[in-house]
Parts: C-alpha cells; structure tokens; sequence
C-alpha cells in the first residue's frame, strides 16, 4: 500500500525556467509534510516543510503547495539552477503518531544548462 | 553542528555473512531512525529509538536484523544472516524530539549482498 506516491521518476527543465515536482497521498492523517534533496552517495537533505494548517510555504527559490482536498502537494523551483540536479523525496508523516515518515518513490530532476 | 555520522560507507558481504552498521546522531538529539533505501525506492523506516527506548519497530524483520541504541546516543544496526535481497542503502536519521519534526540524514551506508 502506497501511501505517498510520486508518479513521475524523472523531470528534465531547462536552467531558469521553474520546476514543478508533484506528490500525492492517501493517508487523511497526514498533517505534516516535507520534502527532501539527495545527491548521489549522499543521505538526503532537507529541503521544505509544510504543516496542514496551511497551503503554501516559501523559502527562496523553492515553495511548497498543500491542497488538502486534493491531497496533493508539489514543489515549485523557480529559477531552476544546475545544481539543483538530483533526486526528490516527498515525505508525510502524522503527529498523532511516533513522527515517523512515509517517503514517496522520488523524483530524478535534471536541470540543463 | 556537526551531523549525523554512519560508519562503513561501503560494504560487500556474501549471503548468509553478518554485518553491522553504527551511527551517532546530531547531539541532544532524543530521537534516532534506520531506514532501508532500495534502489529505485524511497526510504523504509525500520526501527526508531526514543533515547534508549524502542517506539516503532513494526517493519524491522526480527528474524534477522537487530538494533540497539544502549546508551540513547550512538546506535547500532545488525543483519545475521544476510541474504541477496538485503543489499540497499542504510540510512540513519535524528531529530530533535521525533513528532512532527524534520529528521537529518546521515550519508548511508552502501551495503552489496552477493
């Protein structure tokens, strides 16, 4: 049973345009969701976080949509940059429960030069 | 701040081996996860550890893998014996107090089961 699912493994953009990376979930009590980063041979990174209370979370580049209706959230990179080259992790978790978290397939971004 | 540190980097056993991993989270950090990362696949908790204490070990296989965190600060991973289908990358994470936080990642350890 996958709870988090993200259906496109890959995405290729071209440097400066935006990045939309997309994650959808099954699981009604998620209320807390993050997105991770990971370069090759390396743990993953954090990257952005969005609690239910809210639709959309900004850092710099990189903002965070919520629609809890949909149970849908996605990842928008504006610009893209080269170096933002790697594999996406979308992740939930519930704190209801011990924090544990439910990590989507991952999606590879190639950003072009 | 130092991170989340995990020792081997890299692994080859053969099948039926014994192997351990260790990590030391961030400091002051209560909480502490193994997960399983198959390629291809996102990462799989298998145990989490409040201090010295067990919370969710729910998809950790007993027969064969084991993992103790003695003094609630470095913990270690162990899979006796070891099959082909265990080669995967084994993370460990830490965070602060565990629910509802951001957990940090170490870099993994590569393990290759032939």
């Amino acid at each position: 049973d996958q709870q988090v699912k993200q259906n496109s493994p890959s995405l290729s953009v071209q440097e400066g345009r935006i990045s939309i990376l997309n994650c959808d979930y099954t699981n009604s009590m998620f209320d807390y969701f993050l997105w991770y980063k990971k370069y090759p041979a390396e743990g993953p990174t954090f990257l952005i976080s969005i609690s239910s209370i809210k639709d959309k979370n900004e850092d710099g580049r990189f903002t965070v949509f919520l629609n809890k209706s949909a149970k849908h959230l996605s990842l928008h990179i504006v610009p893209s940059q080269p170096g933002d080259s790697a594999v996406y992790f979308c992740a939930a978790t519930s704190s209801g429960n011990t924090g544990k978290l439910i990590f989507g397939q991952g999606t590879t971004l190639q950003v072009k030069p | 701040e130092a991170g989340v540190a995990q020792s081997p980097r890299y692994k080859i056993i053969e099948k039926r081996q014994s192997v351990a991993f260790w990590c030391n989270p961030i400091s002051g950090h209560a909480t502490l996860y193994w997960y399983q990362q198959i390629l291809g696949q996102g990462p799989k908790l298998l145990i989490q550890f409040q201090n010295n204490g067990v919370v969710d070990d729910s998809q950790l296989p007993k027969d064969r893998f084991s993992a103790e965190r003695l003094k609630g600060v470095d913990s270690t991973l162990k899979i006796q014996p070891a099959k082909l289908e265990d080669s995967a990358v084994y993370l460990c994470a830490s965070s602060f107090r565990g629910r509802g936080e951001t957990q940090y990642f170490g870099p993994g350890t590569r393990l290759l089961v032939l």
